[in-house]
Formats: C-alpha cells, structure tokens, sequence
C-alpha cells in the first residue's frame, strides 16, 4: 500500500521559501515511472496542481505555467522523499498543500498525503 | 490551458434523491476525466476515472458519463454519507480541476 505523508512549516512569512516534503512509503522512487508531484488549495476554494516529477531529469519534471519561476521539485531515492521549494511566499499562497502519486501522465491521482496547512503572514 | 467548470456550485437535495453534477472542458479532453469526492478536513478520494471507469472500492451509486468537453456525475441515491465536495478533474494536458460542486442535504 503506497503512503505519502507531507511536512514543512506552519507558518511562513511574506517573501520566504517555503519548503514541503512528501515522505512517499510502500514505493520504490527509482522504479520507472513513479512520480510524485504537489497540489495545493487555498481555504475554501479549489485544488490546484503545482507540479511533478518522475525523476531527477529535468525533462522529467513539470511545473504549473503561473509558478513555473517560483517552484523546484526534487527528489532523493536513498530517503525516499520529494521536496517542492516555491520562493517568494505571499498570503495568496495560504493553503493546504497535498503530495500526490503520479502513475504517468494521462492518469488521475489514486493516493494522496493527507496533507499539511501553510500558513503566510507575518 | 484546458479550463474546467463545473455546475452547479452548490445542490441541495433530499436522501434518495438521484443527483447529477456537469463538469465542461475549454476544450476536448477525449475521456481523460476523473471525478473526486472531498470530505471536510480529509484529502479528495479518486472515485472515477477515464470519465466512467468506477475506481476499485467505490460505491456503485456513482456514475459518471460523458467525452469531449461535457462530463456528468452522478449519484443514483443520495446518502448522507456522500455530503462532501466533488471535484471534476481533466487530465489530458497535465491536471487541472474545476471549481468544485457542494452537495448538502435539504
């Protein structure tokens, strides 16, 4: 059974980096074509997804068109971990945000994290 | 980008009432669409997937239908257990999710 489980701050302030990790279980990163990428929704509002990844090659990573100059998706296989890093927080970026598996592109989400509420305000 | 909106917003119906939610796409998505219900708190749960494939452990009270730009969801009997938030989300041109549709017991 595959479970992620997502990390990071609370809170953030105006102009951080946030920086997210989704602890991914019951699967191999360095199997082909396991991806894992970030969704966020802001309170009350709808899901979003920011981006993607199914290795460390460039080509293998995607990003949401609006953030692509604020977000970094990477990953580490020996901890079994992505990490998604977006610069420049503001409080329109206030949301919960999900660690989703990708199984290949033209498939919808089967697991999700749980996840974790970030907060930006100073 | 492939836009999506769904209709209605919010649909209050009576338990045992057949419900059915409409997603539309900006454009063709063929049948790369999944449905998602999201429970208060809780992340969305895969219920359908290629516009009408039910996924394993679901409920057959859902359906969904559709191809191309217009999708539907349905619930044939409405439970209370099934008070959540639905989502419609295309996944032709990378994810993206319409504006969700609340559905309350009258």
């Amino acid at each position: 059974q595959v479970t992620l489980k997502e990390s990071g701050p609370v809170l953030v302030k105006p102009t951080e980096t946030l920086t997210l990790t989704c602890t991914v279980s019951g699967l191999s990163l360095t199997n082909t074509r396991v991806g894992v990428g970030w969704i966020r929704q802001p309170p009350g509002k709808a899901l979003e997804w920011l981006a993607h990844l199914f290795s460390e090659e460039e080509k293998e990573k995607s990003y949401i068109t609006s953030l692509r100059n604020r977000l970094t998706i990477s990953r580490d296989t020996s901890t079994g971990q992505v990490v998604l890093t977006m610069s420049n927080m503001e409080p329109g970026d206030t949301g919960t945000y999900y660690c989703v598996r990708v199984r290949d592109i033209l498939e919808p989400f089967d697991s999700w994290g749980q996840g974790t509420l970030v907060t930006v305000s100073s | 980008d492939t836009q999506m909106t769904q209709s209605p917003s919010t649909l209050s119906a009576s338990v045992g009432d057949r419900v059915t939610i409409t997603c539309r796409a900006s454009q063709s998505v063929n049948r790369w669409l999944a449905w998602y219900q999201q429970k208060p708190g809780k992340a969305p749960k895969l219920l359908i997937y290629e516009a009408s494939n039910l996924e394993t452990g679901v409920s057959s009270r859902f359906s969904g239908s559709g191809s191309g730009t217009e999708f539907t969801l349905a619930i044939s009997s409405l439970q209370s257990d099934d008070i959540a938030t639905y989502y419609c989300q295309q996944y032709n041109d990378f994810w993206t999710f319409g504006q969700g549709t609340k559905v309350e017991i009258k």
